[in-house]
């Protein structure tokens, strides 16, 4: 069975700071990782990670995966209170099935 | 260009009521989804459809069922709703394996 484990669950910061937020996956056959934001209602596409090492960038955010260790990492700089946020990860597995990890809420105070 | 629409957006209902909702894309996308989504677990996956006249069974499909009517269309039924199905649901379809499209959602209550 497929799993997904993001950490921290919850962070709080203070605009301008620089956060990093962790997805680690256990899966059988990995194709790919994804990155979403969700700001009340659905999910918003952020990153897609193939490939190890290489890192993924929009703006303030970046990615990147590291296939050895299975895990990956979002970073944001600078960050604003419109980052506020639910961050998911999620791994596809066969016919597009996701799984996703718990998510990370992300609060950035003024 | 609609994407993904699901209705209703809000509904209560009362323990051991039936609902069904609705989920219908205008893509053309072949595999279509039902997650549901409760605090501090994530995305779970309750039913999914590969494609036109096939259904699978996900992670938590206990207390669902769910209907490809066509290649646009496809429901998710209650049949005798029950208060640990209190959640967020949201449908989704992708064309490939990575454009997924989600739907806004629907916030069901069972009191």
């Amino acid at each position: 069975e497929d799993k997904v484990v993001q950490s921290p669950l919850s962070l709080v910061v203070h605009e301008g700071d620089t956060v990093t937020l962790n997805c680690s996956y256990e899966v059988t056959n990995f194709r790919s990782l994804l990155w979403y934001k969700q700001e009340k209602k659905a999910p918003t596409f952020l990153f897609m990670l193939t490939s190890s090492g290489i890192e993924k960038k929009s703006g303030r955010l970046s990615s990147i995966l590291d296939k050895k260790e299975l895990f990956s990492i979002l970073n944001i700089t600078a960050t604003q209170t419109g980052d506020s946020a639910v961050y998911l990860c999620a791994v596809p597995a066969s016919y597009g099935k996701l799984t996703f990890g718990q998510g990370t809420i992300l609060t950035v105070h003024p | 260009n609609a994407g993904v629409t699901q209705t209703p957006k809000f509904q209560v209902l009362k323990t051991g009521q039936s609902m069904t909702l609705q989920c219908a894309q205008d893509m053309n996308h072949n595999s279509m989804y039902w997650y549901r989504q409760d605090p501090g677990m994530g995305l779970r996956l309750i039913y999914y459809s590969a494609s036109e006249g096939t259904t699978d069974k996900g992670e938590v499909p206990n207390g669902y069922n769910v209907s490809r009517l066509n290649k646009r269309e496809f429901s998710l039924r209650l049949e005798s709703a029950a208060p640990s199905q209190t959640s967020v649901y949201f449908c989704a379809s992708i064309l490939d394996n990575y454009g997924y499209t989600f739907g806004s959602g629907t916030r069901l209550t069972v009191v």
